[in-house]
């Protein structure tokens, strides 16, 4: 039980161009689900706070205009990398809780 | 907010020896304490969790102890595997259903 799913596992997009991440609980409700970011070679950093029914909560120095996350419902929250430059690729993680499990992460590159 | 420190950011044993690697962290809040172990390319896997009315906990060749008056958790895995050799990871919250605050990892190699 208490599986994260995330999809896409990669993508690779053009320099301006938006792309949408999406983190499902599969089996059990999640009115809460944490976004991280992995750069190479360091470690995982919160990004925002995703909310069901309500706005995200973003860690200081994350740009909500440019990290846009929807939490419309139990089961799914979304991050979207709007105009993405290539500072933008990284690694990208999800949790829910009440569990420490991470969804399977998905790798953007920008070019 | 929490700050966790983790060390080494490299380390290197022969198989068959222990690995120790060494967290602590700032904020008396914290009471959830999980290890994560990356591979390359793959998401962070959590191998073993302790919480603070716990001192110490094991499962196979892994154990966690911690301090809470010290603010400072271990890892220990004992006779270590080339399997073993991954990237890991300490974090800390006030509970499993908090956002995590992350060392910085440790790059553990085992060498047949």
């Amino acid at each position: 039980g208490a599986v994260v799913s995330q999809h896409p596992s990669w993508v690779i997009c053009k320099s301006g161009t938006s792309v949408k991440i999406e983190c499902r609980s599969l089996d059990f409700q999640a009115t809460t689900m944490f976004w991280y970011r992995q750069f190479p070679k360091q470690s995982l950093m919160l990004m925002a706070t995703s909310n069901e029914g309500s706005k995200a909560t973003y860690e200081q120095g994350v740009e909500k205009d440019k990290f846009l996350i929807n939490h419309a419902s139990l089961t799914l929250s979304t991050l979207t990398v709007t105009s993405a430059h290539p500072e933008d690729s990284s690694f990208y993680i999800c949790s829910a809780p009440p569990v420490a499990f991470f969804g399977q992460g998905t790798r953007l590159t920008v070019v | 907010g929490e700050n966790v420190e983790q060390h080494p950011s490299t380390l290197s044993v022969q198989e068959g020896d222990s690995a120790v690697i060494k967290c602590t962290y700032s904020d008396s809040a914290s009471n959830y304490f999980p290890w994560y172990k990356q591979e390359l390319g793959k998401r962070p896997q959590l191998i073993i969790d302790i919480r603070s009315n716990v001192g110490e906990k094991k499962d196979q060749r892994i154990a966690v102890t911690l301090n809470k008056t010290a603010k400072h958790f271990s890892l220990h895995i004992t006779e270590t595997q080339p399997e073993d050799s991954a990237v890991y990871f300490c974090a800390a919250s006030p509970g499993p259903g908090y956002a995590l605050n992350f060392g910085k990892g440790t790059s553990l190699l085992v060498t047949p």
